[in-house]
């Protein structure tokens, strides 16, 4: 299993700035995935952030709004860059364990509740 | 990979009963997992079944799954206050590795 602390739980931010939210893993970890869950809708994944290569990006979504980084095996921040309302969401830090093709097990963060006013 | 259609999108039943949700696919798949959310925080997961398995069980889960119909359902029994939550399905396929997910199944369990 995996332990994830993600920070902030909750901000609330004004409109123009960006936000960081940082996610530390127990343990080495290859996939990790941020989603974001807008007000009474299911997640929606923002990139996926394996170690040693660039975040890939889905459709709508693009770096210069969401940048990733990914420095090690354990660690991984997501940045909302220049925040309006419409960002206001509960994002989520996520990483993978598996054996086979892709994730046979996703281990969640507790989220970060941002509001933007 | 693919994301599964839940269904129905919500349900309501009385603590002791059984509650069971659907899973839809389109195209084939390795596995399929399912997923409880909790008031907005993290997912967790519950259970995963493979493509050559027809049923699994976990404590008071039951999940089946039907290739031949692409579609798998998730039974609780005797359900508790504490299932109230949101359960998600997520096929996953061979050659992806990310999870997408539904629109879910809100469960309320009423004392």
């Amino acid at each position: 299993s995996a332990v994830i602390s993600q920070k902030p739980s909750r901000d609330i931010c004004q409109r123009g700035t960006s936000l960081t939210i940082q996610c530390q893993v127990d343990s080495q970890v290859t996939m990790m995935f941020w989603y974001r869950q807008q007000p009474g809708q299911s997640l929606t994944l923002i990139a996926t952030a394996n170690q040693g290569s660039e975040a890939t990006y889905e459709s709508g979504f693009v770096i210069d709004k969401f940048p990733i980084s990914r420095p090690n095996l354990t660690f991984s921040t997501l940045t909302v860059s220049n925040m309006s309302p419409e960002d206001s969401s509960i994002y989520l830090c996520s990483v993978g364990a598996g054996l086979g093709e892709g994730p046979e097990k996703l281990f969640f963060g507790s989220g970060t509740q941002l509001s933007v006013l | 990979s693919q994301q599964g259609e839940e269904d129905p999108q919500a349900l309501s039943i009385q603590e002791g009963e059984n509650a069971t949700m659907n899973c839809s696919y389109k195209t084939s798949i390795n596995n399929l997992q399912w997923y409880r959310q909790n008031s907005g925080r993290g997912l967790v997961h519950l259970i995963l079944i493979r493509s050559n398995e027809r049923e699994k069980h976990s404590g008071r889960l039951r999940v089946t799954l039907d290739t031949s119909k692409k579609s798998s359902s998730l039974l609780i029994t005797a359900s508790r206050a504490a299932d109230t939550a949101s359960y998600f399905c997520a096929p996953v396929s061979g050659g992806y590795n990310k999870l997408i997910f539904g629109a879910g199944t809100r469960l309320a369990v009423h004392p």
